[in-house]
């Protein structure tokens, strides 16, 4: 019973590409979230949901656009994919956006960005 | 701007050694602390957290970590790792949850 799910786990794919990310979370949580883990390993968040709303967006080129159909769903898609977009994005769910909650993290999907 | 720093980017030590891995975080609220670990290979998952109370936090595993409030600091610790300790060590604190860069930890068997 996996509690957060990414799919793929890997995609190698071609600079100018477009492609999706999917995520799924089966905790009834209310908010979920895509974080970029780079090369050095930093992670940095991108966007967060709450109820299917945008509640968060850091300065993330626009070619990135997150898409939550319902609240146990949020993908990430991507559009002209570039070499510098290479990194392992992790999605992760809490109950709610407060701030005390622990989020729960996905396995992770590995980009790698030819 | 809230920010969390990690001091140590990478640490080795040998098994049996004791533990204290730095953070600290500038946000001028009330604060919620988390330590996370990624293993190997494997996804993030949470090893403590604090949102209020004793400062002092037991967590899995044998670690804990102390919030110090007039050093901004919560440190994490463990008396005596093991080589099963290898892993990457993300500190992070709300709101917007903002994670620090990362410790990566090495243990010599």
């Amino acid at each position: 019973d996996t509690a957060v799910s990414q799919t793929p786990k890997y995609l190698v794919t071609q600079m100018g590409n477009d492609k999706s990310i999917k995520c799924e979370q089966n905790l009834g949580h209310d908010t979920m979230y895509w974080y970029k883990q780079d090369s050095k390993k930093f992670l940095k968040i991108m966007f967060s949901y709450n109820n299917k709303e945008l509640i968060i967006n850091e300065t993330v080129p626009n070619r990135f656009s997150p898409k939550s159909p319902d609240k146990a769903h949020l993908n990430l898609h991507i559009n002209s994919l570039e070499l510098g977009d290479s990194a392992v994005y992790f999605c992760a769910s809490s109950q709610s956006h407060r701030g005390q909650e622990t989020q729960y993290f996905g396995p992770g999907t590995r980009l790698l960005v030819l | 701007a809230q920010s969390v720093s990690q001091h140590n980017h990478h640490v080795i030590l040998s098994e049996a050694a004791s533990l204290e891995l730095g953070c600290n975080y500038s946000y001028g609220g009330t604060v919620n602390l988390f330590w996370y670990v990624q293993y190997p290979g494997q996804h993030l998952q949470l090893l403590l957290k604090y949102f209020s109370g004793d400062p002092l936090v037991k967590g899995i595993k044998g670690f804990e970590a102390e919030f110090i409030k007039s050093k901004f600091s919560f440190n994490l610790r463990k008396p005596s790792v093991q080589w099963s300790d290898t892993a990457e060590y993300f500190c992070a604190a709300d709101d917007k949850i903002i994670f620090g860069k990362g410790t990566r930890l090495h243990i010599l068997p």
